[in-house]
């Protein structure tokens, strides 16, 4: 089946650094990948979308020059918080929508959980 | 008012019961509706995919849409305590559209 590999699984940063997070397809192409962010006890709110070679679009709110998304590849995008404050701590998800074959419902990476000190 | 509503819950039933889980959505535009489980500190996993109304099986799971009084549920039967997590039900106006989620029901089966 589809698998979406997110790393770093968790990560500590320090207060005015930058994180990178990455999303990768493992066995399939996706030309979208979407990025959610999830408080405790909260449901996944879509941050953005990208799409392979072109500027990723966001969701009203969401600070586009604050989280970079790059998605160079079919199968890879990354995250970047920048300057990331102790708000910015969440759990960041992102999903695929493969090229081709099985697209409904989409897959799931496992989520990398942000801590900002 | 959010496009997707969901009662946060917890619920928490004893092992072997049968578990109702509901949503309700806004937008009549959606149609394409799916219920996922999430474990802690886990990324979402699909469940039930269905288009339209009507109902879907897939083992113990049964989802059912219902279009005309915009009402999403999902049923459980002989739950386990495996089955202990957070659901999620989601809607999307295309198969490749932006996916929508409710705010997610915290369950918890009893041995």
């Amino acid at each position: 089946g589809a698998v979406v590999s997110q790393h770093p699984s968790w990560v500590i940063c320090k207060s005015g650094t930058s994180v990178k997070i990455e999303c990768r397809s493992l066995d399939f192409q996706a030309t979208t990948m979407f990025w959610y962010r999830q408080f405790p006890k909260q449901s996944l709110m879509l941050m953005a979308t990208s799409n392979e070679g072109s500027k990723a679009t966001y969701e009203q709110g969401v600070e586009k020059d604050k989280f970079l998304i790059n998605h160079a590849s079919l199968t890879l995008s990354t995250l970047t918080v920048t300057s990331a404050h102790p708000e910015d701590s969440s759990f960041y998800i992102c999903s695929a929508r493969p090229v081709e074959g099985q697209r409904y419902g989409y897959t799931f990476g496992s989520g990398t959980r942000l801590t900002v000190v | 008012q959010k496009e997707v509503e969901q009662d946060p819950g917890p619920l928490s039933v004893p092992e072997g019961a049968i578990v109702s889980l509901n949503c309700t959505y806004s937008n009549s535009a959606f149609q394409y509706f799916m219920w996922y489980r999430q474990y802690s500190r886990k990324g979402p996993e699909l469940l039930m995919y269905t288009y339209s109304s009507g109902n879907k099986e897939d083992g113990r799971f049964t989802a059912q849409v219902d279009k005309s009084s915009k009402y999403i549920s999902l049923f459980i039967r002989d739950s386990q305590p495996s089955d202990s997590a957070t659901y999620l039900c989601a809607a999307q106006y295309s198969s490749a559209s932006k996916i929508i989620f409710g705010s997610g029901t915290r369950l918890s089966i009893r041995p």
